[in-house]
Parts: structure tokens; C-alpha cells; sequence
């Protein structure tokens, strides 16, 4: 098992580029999450999903999209990208009530 | 709302001093806890977890936590720390009604040799 995916590693963008950080586990976990993780700020939660179909905003929403076509996948939108999104944006899965899996992470600067 | 607190944001030791990092959680109903830890450019992994019975938990690496309901605290504990520990640690919980996290802002811990 691969567990959970992510990719770019790395990425640089632009005030006002749009991109998406793609996200994928091989679990079969119907949860799945995204955090940025900021210094001095711990991972606070953007969106998270409960099932193929089903998403819900956390703590941090504005200026980011997600979608959950597939149990696999959970990829995030940036609309338009601004400095205030440079991060480290983490993706995670878990099964039920339990422990969630991690990412290794995606480094995003914006200019 | 839940939230979680982490007092020592940066702690120093020694190689094999004792460790205790504090998390302290608001939460009315039962939760979950978590201790994750974060090496140096690395994602973040699991150390341990409280979902029922004894309060006492123990993870890898030597790693303890102890979970005190009255004082909403879940404390973790290692009694002689080595240099490989260097890293950041979390402290998270996960209540019924969401199945995310909710973490602490962390705690760097920087061992010396």
C-alpha cells in the first residue's frame, strides 16, 4: 500500500494563478482531510470529507475548493492563489473514529 | 467549539533528561487523543492514542501519555530523551462529530548531545 499521496512536492505560483494539489490513499477510508501547517500555528483544518460526495468546511475554508468524486481521491483548488496561502498543506485519511494517515506534504509558495 | 492547547512551545534537554509536554483540550463530550510527531522535513506520525480505558497509554519509542478527564489534559512523557527525539510534537483530538483533528500549535523539542 502506498497509503496516502500527494503530489506536486513542491510549487511556486503567482498572486491570482490557480492550481491543484492532488491528494490519493489506497485505504478504502471513506475520511479524508486537508491541513496547512504554519509556523507557531500547529495544522488547522481547510476542508474535510466524509464520503464520495460529501465535504464540509473547517476552520480555515476561504480561498480553497475541494471536491470528492471518488473514495481514492480529494484534490484541492486554489482559486486564486495570494501570499497569505503560502504553506505546507497536508493531506490525511482515516477509517471511522480512529487515527488519520498523512501525507508527506505539499510546500507551496505564492509571490 | 473544541480546541486544543500546548504550553511549552520550545523546550531544550539534554540527552537523557526526563520529558513532559503539556496538552490540555476543551471539549464537553468524549474525545479521542492523539500525540503525533514531526522529525525534520517530515510528514506528520503517529506516537500514540487515548480512546477508553486505562489512561495510561504507551506508544513507540519509549513514549507515555497520561489522560486526566477532570483536568481535560493528556500529557505526554518520556523518562530519558535522546538526540533522535529532536522534533516537533502535536497534541490533537477528534470528537464524534467530525472525523478530523483538531491539533495544538505544537511544541519543538531540541535535544542536545
Amino acid at each position: 500500500n502506498a497509503g496516502v499521496t500527494q503530489t506536486p512536492k513542491f510549487q511556486v505560483l503567482k498572486t491570482g494563478q490557480s492550481m491543484t494539489l492532488q491528494c490519493a490513499q489506497d485505504m478504502n477510508h471513506e475520511y479524508m482531510s486537508w491541513y496547512r501547517q504554519d509556523p507557531g500555528m500547529g495544522l488547522r483544518l481547510i476542508h474535510y470529507s466524509v464520503g464520495a460526495g460529501i465535504t464540509d468546511q473547517g476552520e480555515v475554508p476561504n480561498g480553497y475548493n475541494v471536491s470528492r468524486s471518488t473514495t481514492e481521491d480529494f484534490p484541492l483548488r486554489l482559486l486564486s492563489a495570494a501570499p497569505s496561502q503560502t504553506s505546507v498543506y497536508f493531506c490525511a485519511s482515516n477509517s471511522g473514529y480512529n487515527e488519520q494517515f498523512f501525507g508527506p506534504g505539499t510546500r507551496l509558495t505564492v509571490l | 467549539a473544541q480546541s486544543v492547547s500546548q504550553h511549552n512551545h520550545h523546550v531544550i534537554l539534554s540527552e537523557a533528561a526526563s520529558l513532559e509536554l503539556g496538552c490540555n483540550y476543551s471539549y464537553g463530550g468524549t474525545v479521542n487523543l492523539f500525540w503525533y510527531v514531526q522529525y525534520p522535513g517530515q510528514h506528520l506520525q503517529l506516537l500514540l492514542k487515548y480512546f477508553s480505558g486505562d489512561p495510561l497509554v504507551k506508544g513507540i519509542k519509549g513514549f507515555e501519555a497520561e489522560f486526566i478527564k477532570s483536568k481535560f489534559s493528556f500529557n505526554l512523557r518520556k523518562p530519558s530523551v535522546q538526540w533522535s527525539d529532536t522534533a516537533e510534537y502535536f497534541c490533537a483530538v477528534m470528537s464524534p462529530g467530525r472525523r478530523a483533528l483538531t491539533f495544538g500549535s505544537g511544541t519543538r523539542l531540541q535535544v542536545q548531545p
